[in-house]
Formats: structure tokens, C-alpha cells, sequence
């Protein structure tokens, strides 16, 4: 079974540039995730969808990041204009239908580390 | 709102020895636990998870946890350390209606001497 796609692995550029991070989840499942980890801290939730429709962005700084999640399928993280503090590594992950009772596994990618000069 | 806290940020122990990673959760009801791992390069696997039940759960690698309410606490061991286990631990908690949001900690790196 193939795992959580993301591109690109790595990507440098200065601030105030643009940038777009792509995910591809686990084929089935229809909760995909995005997940901020900056360097010495555990990730944070950036937004998570169901489907395609957004279940929760309270996290997401919405003047500079975007998401989207056309069809339901693969999604698009982007941040315009980047700033330093948006040096991290971003991670994509996915899981089956959440059912509120009980959780289910996610299943993370390796992941995109933005460096921001 | 829910937290966790993993007091220990770097952690070194010999190869063959005992490894017990410590975690403490902040949160009114009982939780949905889990711990993660996460090797260089890599994205995150989860080791094992608690839900219910039996208190002591079993996990990939030959890990373990313990839930303990009275401590708040979600400890990880392995009685014996391999050289590959070295990596960043991560534990992380998510509660029933939280939509599958998991809150984590900062992580633990573990280093393994040989």
C-alpha cells in the first residue's frame, strides 16, 4: 500500500516569497491533514479536511497560508508571502473517515522543510 | 484546552538497557493517548495508542506504555534498547469530539550509545 505523498522534500527561499507544498493521501482515506513542525517543537495542526471540506483552520495564519482539497483528493499548501518564522517542516497526513467516538490512526508523510532566508 | 508535556528533551542510554520515555497529559476527560516516532528524514510513525481498557498496551518495536490517571501520565518503555530506536519521540493526545485533532508534545530525542 502506498503511503502519504509529498512534494517537494526541500525548499529555500527568501522572504516575502511564495510557496506551495502538495499532498497526496493514502488512496481511501477522507481525512487529510496539514501539520506545521518547527524545529525543536511537536507539529502543530495547520487544517484538517474531511472530503473536501474544511473541518478545522482555527490554526492557520489566513492572511499568508491557503489550502485546498479539490475532489477530495490530493491537497495544496500554500504560504504568500513567507516569513523567517516559517522555516518548518511541513507535514501531510491522512486518515480514514473520522468517527467522533473514536479516533483513527493518522499516517504522516515524510514531510516538506521550508527554509526561509 | 488540552496540553502535553514531555519533560525529558534529550535522553542517552546504552545499548541493551532499559528506556522509559515520560509523558504527562493535561486534560478534564479521559483521553485518546498516543506515542509517535519519528526517525531522521522521516515522517511520523505511531508506536502504539490507548483508548480504553487495559492500562498497560503493547506496541510496535517491542514498545510499551502505561496509562496511569491518578499521574496523568502516558510513560513509554522498552526493556532493551537497540541501536535503531534512536530517533524523536513523540507523544500526543486527542479526546472523544475532538474531530481526530492530536495535540503533541515537543518530543524527546533519544540517542543510543554502543
Amino acid at each position: 500500500e502506498a503511503g502519504v505523498a509529498q512534494s517537494p522534500r526541500y525548499k529555500i527561499i527568501e522572504k516575502r516569497q511564495s510557496v506551495a507544498f502538495w499532498c497526496n493521501p493514502i488512496s481511501g482515506h477522507a481525512t487529510l491533514y496539514w501539520y506545521q513542525q518547527i524545529l525543536g517543537q511537536g507539529p502543530k495542526l495547520l487544517i484538517q479536511f474531511q472530503n473536501n471540506g474544511v473541518v478545522d483552520d482555527s490554526q492557520l495564519p489566513k492572511d499568508r497560508f491557503s489550502a485546498e482539497r479539490l475532489k477530495g483528493v490530493d491537497s495544496t499548501l500554500k504560504i504568500q508571502p513567507a516569513k523567517l518564522e516559517d522555516s518548518a517542516v511541513y507535514l501531510c497526513a491522512s486518515s480514514l473517515v473520522v468517527r467522533q467516538a473514536i479516533p483513527g490512526e493518522l499516517f504522516f508523510g515524510e514531510g516538506s522543510r521550508l527554509t526561509v532566508l | 484546552a488540552q496540553s502535553v508535556t514531555q519533560p525529558d528533551i534529550h535522553i542517552t542510554v546504552s545499548e541493551g538497557a532499559s528506556l522509559e520515555l515520560r509523558c504527562n497529559y493535561s486534560y478534564g476527560a479521559t483521553p485518546y493517548l498516543f506515542w509517535y516516532v519519528q526517525s531522521p528524514g522521516q515522517g511520523l510513525q505511531l508506536l502504539l495508542k490507548y483508548f480504553s481498557g487495559d492500562t498497560l498496551v503493547q506496541g510496535i518495536k517491542g514498545f510499551e506504555a502505561e496509562f496511569k490517571r491518578s499521574q496523568s501520565s502516558f510513560n513509554l518503555r522498552k526493556p532493551s534498547v537497540h541501536w535503531s530506536d534512536a530517533a524523536e519521540y513523540f507523544c500526543a493526545v486527542s479526546f472523544t469530539g475532538g474531530g481526530n485533532k492530536l495535540t503533541f508534545g515537543t518530543g524527546t530525542q533519544l540517542k543510543v550509545e554502543l
